[in-house]
């Protein structure tokens, strides 16, 4: 069966600082994996996804997460913090074969001015 | 074009009701999921449906929860006999297809229950 697990339910940044959220997995079978962002009131969307290929991945909005096969990990990053990331950032994974999503239990960024 | 809708966006109902749930997905996608988000927690996978074929149920928590979808279009999630631990954010999903070829899953803004 897989988890994922994301280290701290909540994270307060200031502006302009560096936003570092993690995610490792456990996984049977290298899976694709994802992280959404949820603002308040509205569905989930999808900030950037990885499947095959190079391991570092861009997604909006300045995001970026790197695939580290050897560390279970696929830990989300910005450079810089602005105050609209403000949110709750879920990582998830899903098996390359598969089609449900299996989800880490959240981190709620606060960005402080 | 129109995203994934839901409706209602919040529900309060009294413990022993039914509840509905409706779910639009976005045009053309042959999948569909719902998955359930309890407070402070992550989301749960449910049920999935995927074009004609029989959808898959094993995350259904038991079997006071019951979905159906028409064709390749609406769907509704339907719990009966509500319990308080129903209470959390029902969100339903959809995408292009279910197979290996298909990443994105959209979801809905999601229908809010409230168990009394």
């Amino acid at each position: 069966a897989q988890s994922v697990t994301q280290l701290g339910s909540h994270v307060s940044v200031s502006e302009g600082a560096l936003v570092l959220l993690r995610c490792n997995y456990s996984s049977s079978v290298p899976p694709y994996l994802f992280w959404y962002v949820q603002y308040p009131n509205q569905g989930l969307q999808l900030l950037l996804k990885y499947t095959t290929g190079a391991t570092l991945v861009k997604g909006i909005n300045g995001f970026e997460a790197e695939f580290k096969k050897s560390e279970t990990s696929f830990h989300l990053t910005k450079p810089s913090a602005h105050m609209s990331d403000a949110a709750e950032y879920f990582c998830a994974v899903r098996k390359a074969a598969g089609n449900k999503l299996t989800f880490g239990g959240g981190t709620r960024v606060l960005v402080k001015p | 074009g129109a995203g994934v809708s839901q409706s209602p966006s919040n529900k309060v109902t009294e413990k022993g009701k039914d509840v509905e749930l409706r779910c639009d997905p976005i045009s053309g996608h042959t999948a569909l999921y719902w998955y359930r988000q309890r407070l402070g927690q992550g989301l749960e996978f449910l049920i999935y449906f995927q074009g004609n074929s029989a959808p898959d149920k094993s995350g259904l928590p038991s079997d006071r929860f019951s979905a159906e979808r028409t064709g390749e279009s609406v769907s509704t999630l339907t719990i009966q006999r509500t319990q308080q631990e129903d209470s959390a954010v029902y969100l339903c999903a959809s995408s292009l297809d279910g197979g290996a070829g298909s990443h994105e899953q959209y979801f809905g803004p999601g229908t809010r229950l409230t168990v009394t």
